[in-house]
């Protein structure tokens, strides 16, 4: 069965300094993989995905993600934080049996501090 | 860009009331989702639709209805509300092909009292 793991529920991470937040996946076969943003009250924006190619994706807002096979992992980056990234991060994988149903993991809280 | 709404932002209902949450988008998708939300659980899937008049349970379907009789409308059904369905509802839709992920919309947070 399909199945997402981020292990961090929260991370603090000062502002101008570099961001991975880490994503581990079950799939049986090539996975599409997307990051999701959310900021509080809000609905989910998507960041980025990966369908194939280039296991280097490039995002909004500066974000970028790298596709590890060998890993199953979709670790997402930033070089430098700014206090507006502080929300909550999805990782999810698909497809599912229909269409693009997708599973997501439990989110990573992050937070900036000045 | 790509709009999904839904008809309340916060919901408050008594316990056993029936309770409708409306989800409207404008991109012509076939595929539409409602999700809950709750702390420490991410994302779960309670139903989704392919198309007009189709529908597959999720992952938690129970106490869950849903009616699609329109393309571009997904509504989610509480027969009859309880506190345990307290919680954050997010629609989504998408395109049928599988590199579309999802959109969604800005979400409803309904209190059962």
């Amino acid at each position: 069965a399909q199945s997402v793991t981020q292990p961090d529920i929260h991370i603090t991470v000062s502002e101008g300094a570099s961001l991975e937040l880490r994503c581990n996946y079950s799939y049986g076969a090539t996975p599409y993989l997307f990051w999701y943003v959310q900021s509080p009250g809000q609905g989910l924006q998507l960041l980025l995905k990966y369908f194939s190619g280039d296991t280097l994706v490039q995002g909004i807002k500066g974000f970028e993600a790298e596709f590890k096979r060998s890993q199953s992992s979709f670790n997402l980056r930033k070089p430098s934080v700014h206090w507006s990234d502080a929300a909550e991060y999805f990782c999810a994988v698909g497809p599912g049996r229909h269409g693009n149903k997708l599973v997501f993991g439990a989110g990573t809280i992050l937070r900036v501090k000045s | 860009d790509v709009k999904v709404t839904q008809s309340s932002r916060y919901l408050v209902k008594r316990t056993g009331e029936k309770v409708f949450l409306e989800c409207v988008q404008d991109m012509d998708h076939e595929n539409m989702f409602w999700y809950r939300q709750d702390p420490g659980l991410g994302l779960r899937l309670i139903y989704f639709s392919y198309d007009v008049k189709m529908k597959e349970k999720g992952d938690i379907p129970e106490g869950y209805s849903v009616s699609r009789e329109k393309k571009e409308r997904f509504s989610l059904i509480l027969e009859s509300a309880s506190t345990n369905q307290t919680s954050m509802y997010l629609c989504a839709s998408g395109p049928s092909l599988d590199r579309g992920g999802q959109y969604f919309g800005p979400g409803t947070r309904l209190t059962v009292t």
